[in-house]
């Protein structure tokens, strides 16, 4: 079975822009999650979806927002992007019934 | 809020075992969890315990939980080379709502 993939793998913008990113869950799971990992904060929960609905979501700004297609992918937006945002974006996916969560390899941002 | 500690660093000698630690604050947690994190990689699950247990081995590890201190430990025997890496605890209610420690990281000298 194919585990949670993330494109791009690197991501280079500047302040003010706005970048997307994509998730692929595991097949057959629909609940997909996503975090910010940063040398400084560590990992920080992003928000949460589940059969297309936001079903929990974190301490981040209106800039950072997110969507799940009816095939369970999903995609993470943020706008006029600033320097702090530089970080590795992690997608996991689960079954949400089940225990485990499993992590794809992340998506690189660096905002300069 | 809920919060999940574990110490940042831990160095050991090949072929020793490793012990790192994590303390949480959520009693209502059911599930604790050890994610192992490669440079330039997403974080891989290790293993994970259900509250109502106290220990847990799967080959070289072993989960011991202290449920009354809020304690979870993982062992891992024989460490090698390739153990090198962070290891994050975590916790969720019923697979939901996870949250992650700090990241240990461990170095594992030859």
């Amino acid at each position: 079975k194919a585990g949670v993939t993330q494109t791009p793998r690197y991501l280079i913008k500047t302040r003010g822009q706005q970048v997307t990113l994509s998730c692929s869950p595991i097949s057959g799971h629909r609940s997909v999650s996503w975090y910010q990992q940063t040398p400084g904060q560590g990992l920080q929960f992003l928000f949460e979806y589940f059969s297309e609905t936001q079903r929990n979501k974190g301490n981040f700004p209106g800039r950072f927002s997110g969507r799940q297609f009816s095939n369970s992918r999903s995609e993470m937006n943020v706008s006029t992007l600033e320097l702090g945002d530089s970080a590795l974006y992690l997608c996991a996916s689960s079954t949400r019934q089940e225990s485990e969560q499993y992590f794809g390899p992340g998506t690189r941002l660096t905002v300069t | 809020g809920e919060d999940v500690e574990q110490s940042l660093f831990l160095s050991v000698r090949e072929g020793d075992s490793s012990v790192i630690n994590c303390t949480y604050t959520d009693s209502s947690s059911t599930y604790l969890y050890w994610y192992k994190q490669e440079p330039g990689a997403g974080l891989q699950l290790l293993t994970y315990i259900f509250s109502n247990m106290d220990m847990k081995q799967d080959q070289r590890l072993t989960v011991l939980l202290n449920k009354k201190d809020k304690h979870l430990s993982l062992r891992i025997a024989d460490t090698q080379t390739g153990d090198s890496a962070i290891y994050f605890c975590a916790e969720s209610l019923y697979g939901q709502n996870f949250v992650f420690g700090p990241g240990t990281r461990l170095s594992v000298l030859p």
